[in-house]
């Protein structure tokens, strides 16, 4: 069964702190993309990358850092310099070089708080 | 850049009732448009795609969504809902690859 798998489906993070969210796909997706959704505001996106080795910020990339060493793999590390995390986090891929064009595959997301 | 509006935050209905939520889009070029479903701590789910051809859209679901190019518009439809529709519903929009953009949603409840 294909699909978008995200881990873990909680996670919490203390002051100071880098955490690491985990997003894996078996779909073959050339692209992927990192997604942060708080209440009322929709989905903003982070970073994508449409390709292994390449990536490019998105509208919200300041305090968070990621890479694409595999095509199947596109993790998020959220930084201490993201002084607002909270949030519930969504990784998407999508087929084809031309990907913005495609629609997209979600995983069920990771929930960050802070402690 | 393109933007997209939902004017509804909340849409309530009563089960077996008609709902149409609305969808409107500003772009100075061409688009693909989509609807996504998103239920509770889940991800988001393709709901329907418009990117040629006939503008009335099926979906899954029983969902369908006409495109209004006069209109910019792109609103969901759905002629009897269920109390398994209640989740939150947003429109979508890409300007052929250069940009894709979400709306801020809206979160459907369908009433016993």
């Amino acid at each position: 069964d294909g699909g978008i798998t995200q881990s873990p489906k909680y996670l919490f993070r203390k002051e100071g702190q880098n955490v690491t969210l985990s997003c894996e796909q078996n779909l073959n997706h050339d692209a992927m993309y990192w997604y942060r959704q708080d209440p009322g505001q929709g989905l903003r996106l982070i970073y994508y990358s449409q390709i292994v080795n390449d990536f490019q910020k998105g509208d919200i990339a300041e305090g968070y850092s990621v890479s694409r060493e595999k095509k199947e793999s596109f993790p998020l590390t959220v930084t201490s310099a993201q002084k607002n995390p909270t949030a519930f986090y969504l990784c998407a891929s999508s087929m084809g070089r031309d990907a913005l064009s495609q629609p997209q595959h979600f995983g069920d997301g990771t929930r960050l708080s802070i402690l | 850049a393109q933007s997209v509006t939902q004017l509804d935050s909340q849409v309530p209905v009563f089960e077996e009732a008609p709902v149409e939520l609305r969808c409107n889009y500003s772009s100075s070029v061409s688009v693909y448009l989509f609807w996504y479903v998103q239920y509770p701590n889940q991800g988001l789910q393709l709901l329907l795609k418009y990117l040629s051809g006939s503008t009335l859209v099926k979906g899954i679901n029983g969902f369908e969504a006409e495109f209004n190019k006069s209109q910019t518009s792109f609103h969901l439809r759905k002629p009897s809902v269920h109390i398994s529709d209640t989740a939150e519903y947003f429109c979508a929009v890409s300007d052929y690859g250069q940009n894709f953009v979400f709306g801020p949603g809206t979160r459907l409840s369908v009433l016993p």
